[in-house]
């Protein structure tokens, strides 16, 4: 079952815009990890937020994370056409198992 | 350094054949995913290993599958007899330590089409 997921489930910009994407999901959580998948590849390890962490940034990236409220959030500054790809949120509530979202799509126009 | 290694990148066959499915982690990694990828189920984790043993297949769906890992760098997921739901991608991943918060490293997966 999903335990994460994102909104919304696809998302349109102009090269040069910032994107915002949303995780929620339902239980207590270790770690949450956002990854991209680029159209036919899999999925690459974009960055990890620990539950004691409330934002971690990492090039262009930004995440936050809310465990009151149960949401993180996925920013992505300075878009280009490269970041074109779907984006997952995990979560780990169990040692290893992951439980991944169903997505969000970003399309980044020229 | 080599990633995760996934093989065949494609595979058409007809229902009831068998389909294997191979995977080679990236070297130290000790513990190693099968997922299966479908638009309507999105990401689902089948078996996961841990020191080449199966530690959780919960998530395998019928005895029509199977997954083994022989030794470290090899492993194989196994359908036997394939049905045309079994269609999807199938992907490996492997991370470097067992327990919580370390990246999973994906390969390309394998595009299986059952007729």
């Amino acid at each position: 079952s999903q335990q994460g997921e994102e909104d919304p489930q696809a998302l349109s910009i102009q090269e040069g815009e910032n994107a915002t994407m949303n995780c929620s999901y339902k239980t207590s959580i270790n770690n949450l990890q956002w990854y991209r998948q680029n159209s036919g590849r899999g999925l690459v390890h974009l960055i990890l937020i620990r539950s004691n962490e409330r934002e971690k940034h990492s090039g262009r990236l930004r995440v936050t994370l809310d465990t009151s409220k149960k949401s993180s959030s996925l920013l992505i500054t300075a878009s280009r056409a490269a970041d074109t790809a779907s984006y997952f949120c995990a979560t780990d509530a169990a040692d290893y198992k992951l439980s991944f979202g169903a997505g969000t799509t970003v399309t980044v126009r020229a | 350094d080599a990633g995760v290694i996934q093989s065949p990148r494609h595979e058409v066959t007809e229902m009831g054949q068998e389909v294997t499915l191979r995977c080679k982690p990236i070297s130290g990694h000790n513990s190693l995913f099968w997922y299966r990828q479908t638009m309507m189920r999105g990401l689902e984790l089948l078996i996961y290993f841990n020191n080449n043993v199966p530690i959780d297949d919960s998530g395998m769906p019928e005895d029509r599958f199977s997954a083994k890992m022989p030794n470290a760098s090899f492993s194989t997921l196994k359908i036997q007899p394939s049905e045309p739901r079994d269609s999807a991608v199938y992907f490996c991943a492997s991370s470097s330590v067992t327990g919580g918060g370390q990246p999973q490293h994906f390969g390309d997966g394998t595009r299986l089409s059952i007729l």
